[in-house]
């Protein structure tokens, strides 16, 4: 069973960092390409980033293209999403999730921008 | 970059209903096309995928259809827990954009 798990969520003023982390397990990570989705307070869903399974191609949705950086770690399972430069309407759960089969999608982590 | 159009954005209807729900891709996306269900306060949960492949664990009376830029998701009776807010992704190209969701409400 896919199991992602997200962490590193929390409160930041604008203008600031953060990096947030999925850990997966229960299926081969170095093998498939992985997404970052968010969801702002009372709103849709969103499709922030994509990486492959290498690491080697990274897109981003239009919205965070040159503020934030999808990487991945496959010896650690681990995939990153670093955010800079945050602005209040990045306010949203991150989640983490794989596409495809098999599928999995994580609990989330908050990330609220405000001053 | 590919829209999707989803419709309609809310309605109301009654357990045992049939429900359609449409997706429009603003171009071919090669039946790259997953449905998702929400509930207020939990993660999305995938219903179908490739269009049309049931997810495991998921009922039957579920159902997605369509190829090119249109697709639909059909419940076939709706159920008390069916009651949530439904979205279409496409995944074929980047960047993958989702539909608006559609709220489902009970008449």
């Amino acid at each position: 069973e896919v199991q992602l798990l997200e962490s590193g969520g929390g409160l930041v003023r604008p203008g600031g960092s953060l990096r947030l982390s999925c850990t997966a397990s229960g299926f081969t990570f170095s093998s498939y390409a992985m997404n970052w989705v968010r969801q702002a307070p009372g709103k849709g869903l969103e499709w922030v980033s994509a990486i492959s399974y290498s690491g080697n191609n990274a897109y981003h949705a239009d919205s965070v293209k040159g503020r934030f950086t999808i990487s991945r770690d496959n010896s650690k399972n681990t995939l990153f999403l670093q955010m800079n430069s945050l602005r209040v309407d990045d306010t949203a759960v991150y989640y983490c999730a794989k596409f495809g089969s098999p599928y999995g999608w994580g609990q989330g982590t908050l990330v609220t921008v405000s001053s | 970059d590919i829209q999707m159009t989803q419709s309609p954005s809310a309605m109301s209807a009654s357990v045992g209903d049939r429900v359609t729900i449409t997706c429009r891709a603003s171009q071919g996306i090669n039946n790259y096309l997953a449905w998702f269900q929400q509930k207020p306060g939990k993660v999305p949960k995938r219903l179908i995928y490739a269009a049309s492949s049931l997810q495991s664990g998921v009922p039957s009376r579920f159902s997605g259809s369509g190829s090119g830029t249109e697709f639909t998701l059909t419940i076939s009776s709706l159920q008390p827990e069916d009651f949530a807010t439904y979205y279409c992704l496409q995944d074929n190209s980047y960047p993958y954009t989702f539909g608006q969701g559609t709220k489902l409400e009970i008449k």
